[in-house]
């Protein structure tokens, strides 16, 4: 299995733009999760899913932050506008229900 | 007070020393107990979980669970350079919370 794939790696954008992350979880997976990590704060979860349908999006900062989960194999976080405090490293992961998490290479995203 | 707690460090240990790395929870209704190591630059790796009181030992490592003092500790045995990294905690209880990691120098 290839793994939880992520895209882009690198994202650099100007403030007010729209921002799409990509992920791809694990076959047979059925949790996906979204986590922001930043050194202040650490890692964070934004909003994690369970057969497609959001489970918890409290972590979701605000409005301008939305996901999706179309289907089993496909997820999308959208920052529209982006900002500067928007800038940190977004990890996808997925997992069984057993909550082992395996995680993607991340997305680089500095907004600026 | 934070729901996952850990000490940022960096804990220095010398190569071939046990390194010791402790985390404290605040919710008692937590179950599953997760070690992920990540490498500077990299995603989060699992290495250890534990779901029941007392010790788990997998190789070079030793996963230790207190529910009632609300504490999960991570030994590694013969501590290698390439064990330097920073070691992040995470609890699930109605959602799964890391801590903020502790960051281990093992030197030479």
């Amino acid at each position: 299995d290839a793994g939880v794939i992520q895209s882009p790696r690198h994202e650099v954008t100007e403030m007010g733009q729209e921002v799409t992350l990509r992920c791809k979880p694990i076959s047979g997976h059925d949790y996906l999760f979204w986590y922001r990590q930043t050194m202040m704060r650490g890692l964070e979860l934004l909003i994690y899913f369970n057969n497609n349908v959001p489970i918890d999006d409290s972590g979701m900062p605000e409005d301008r932050f939305s996901a999706k989960m179309p289907n089993a194999s496909f997820s999308t976080l959208k920052i529209q506008p982006s900002e500067p405090r928007d800038s940190a490293v977004y990890f996808c992961a997925s997992s069984l229900p057993d909550k082992k998490l395996f995680f993607g290479s991340g997305t680089q995203l500095s907004v600026l | 007070q934070k729901e996952v707690e850990q000490n940022s460090g960096p804990l220095s240990v010398p190569e071939g020393a046990i390194a010791s790395l402790n985390c404290t929870y605040s919710d008692r209704g937590s179950q599953s107990f997760f070690w992920y190591r990540q490498y500077s630059g990299k995603s989060p790796e699992l290495i250890m979980f534990i779901y029941s009181n007392g010790d788990k030992e997998d190789g070079r490592f030793t996963a230790q669970l207190n529910k009632a003092s609300q504490y999960v500790s991570l030994l590694i045995r013969d501590s290698q350079p390439s064990d330097s990294a920073t070691y992040l905690c995470a609890v699930t209880a109605s959602k799964l919370t890391f801590g903020t990691g502790t960051r281990l120098q093992v030197t030479l």
